[in-house]
């Protein structure tokens, strides 16, 4: 089982920009494909985003394509998404989740609000 | 993009049942389809996958059939820590896409 820990969320106005992150407990970090996923009361789960390995090929779901963008630092264990031009419609809780599809082990997820 | 249906919304049943969930895809999957487990507060967690195989350490109770655009999660006999919120997931084209069913909420009768 891979311990993942995400962070970076918080409150913030729409247009605004915020990077999550999510930090792997072990070194085997490097060989797992990540990916978000993200949780809201109305919409339930959807898909994010997706990176390789390397990080050489992503992945977007459309409700998130231009605006956030998925990275990895595989000599930190970290994964990021950086969300830029934030919506009120992006406000969920956003995972992290190794491996997959499907997805092993999931981070106990972090609360974005997009709100005026 | 593939919708997963899930049915019912909400089941209320005892401990000891037997529990039957319903996943429908708009179109079809074949096998590439997942179950998981959520309870208040906390993450999913992966019960199924390939439709019927249990992840590493999940109860043999829990069981998944079905193929194509029709399957099943069963709980053979609901214990108390199984009342929580199921979903399914596809993941036929995934990296290109990936959907996730609206899930059932199995409560205390």
């Amino acid at each position: 089982e891979v311990q993942l820990l995400e962070s970076g969320g918080g409150l913030l106005q729409p247009g605004g920009s915020l990077r999550l992150s999510c930090a792997a407990a072990e070194s085997t970090f490097s060989s797992f494909v990540m990916n978000w996923v993200r949780q809201t009361p109305g919409k339930g789960l959807e898909w994010i985003s997706s990176i390789t390995t390397s990080g050489a090929t992503t992945s977007y779901a459309d409700s998130v394509k231009g605006r956030f963008t998925i990275s990895r630092d595989n000599s930190k264990n970290t994964l990021y998404l950086q969300m830029n031009s934030l919506r009120t419609e992006d406000t969920a809780v956003y995972y992290c989740a190794s491996r997959g599809a499907p997805f092993e082990d999931w981070g106990q997820g972090t609360l974005v609000t997009v709100s005026s | 993009e593939i919708v997963l249906t899930q049915s019912p919304a909400t089941l209320s049943v005892s401990p000891g049942e037997r529990v039957t969930l319903s996943c429908r895809a708009s179109q079809s999957v074949p096998t590439n389809l997942a179950w998981y487990q959520q309870k208040p507060g906390q993450a999913p967690r992966l019960l199924i996958y390939g439709a019927s195989t249990r992840a590493t350490g999940i109860p043999a109770r829990f069981s998944g059939s079905g193929s194509g655009t029709e399957f099943t999660l069963t709980i053979s006999s609901l214990q108390s820590e199984d009342f929580a919120v199921y979903y399914c997931q596809q993941y036929n084209n995934w990296p290109s896409s990936l959907t996730f069913g609206g899930g059932t909420k199995v409560e205390i009768k």
